[in-house]
């Protein structure tokens, strides 16, 4: 089956400066990337994901990125801010993927002020 | 709007009295999974189900139930839930690929 290894498990940056997580998968049929934001007390929540026919996906302060020959895939967050800081965990899944997404164990993202 | 529900939010029981959490998703989405998340650990499965009726064992099935009888419900059982168990549970839906999961269900087994 799928392995997602994630790093760094805990991550403190200042704010206004970028964050960037790091994830490596085992399964070269996975073909979509989710990255989750889970905030104290909720679930998680997607906040932007990748297909593997894509590089590269920008969504306002936050990108994905994916190298699949590597087998690896990465979030990056610019200006961060307070309301940045959380859990990620990134994910991986063939798809179609009846069984759900395989999860990376989390970073905690602390942005300093 | 696109939602998954979870119940009880919190709940503190004793071991061996037999407990269920309830899990809804107005989506109609045929997959949904049962998860638990526990410090270091990150998220483990602990069943899925592709459809009504049918049902298969995650990463971490052992002292779990689940029944699928509506598209809609995905329940977990707990029979004889033991202190390893304490955990934050957590119910997922999806399509194809977009996961979506309820707010969780944090349990305490004394």
């Amino acid at each position: 089956g799928e392995n997602v290894e994630q790093h760094p498990s805990t991550l403190s940056v200042q704010e206004g400066d970028s964050a960037v997580i790091k994830c490596t998968y085992s399964d070269s049929a996975s073909n979509y990337f989710p990255w989750y934001k889970q905030e104290l007390g909720k679930g998680p929540q997607l906040i932007i994901d990748i297909r593997s026919n894509v590089g590269e996906k920008k969504d306002q302060r936050i990108a994905v990125t994916l190298n699949k020959t590597a087998k690896h895939f990465s979030l990056h967050i610019t200006e961060t801010q307070p309301e940045d800081s959380a859990v990620y965990f990134c994910a991986a899944i063939s798809g179609g993927g009846a069984d759900g997404l395989t999860f990376g164990k989390g970073t905690h993202l602390i942005i300093q002020p | 709007e696109a939602q998954v529900t979870q119940n009880p939010r919190y709940l503190i029981t004793v071991t061996g009295k037999k407990l269920t959490v309830t899990c809804s998703q107005n989506m109609n989405h045929e997959y949904m999974s049962w998860y638990r998340q526990d410090p270091g650990l990150g998220l483990r499965q602990i069943y899925y189900s592709m459809n009504v009726e049918v049902t298969d064992k995650g990463d971490v099935p052992e002292g779990y139930k689940v029944s699928r009888k509506e598209k809609r419900n995905f329940p977990l059982i707990l029979e004889s839930p033991s202190p390893n168990q304490t955990s934050l549970y957590f119910c997922a839906s999806h399509g194809a690929y977009e996961q979506y999961f309820g707010p969780g269900t944090r349990l305490t087994v004394t």
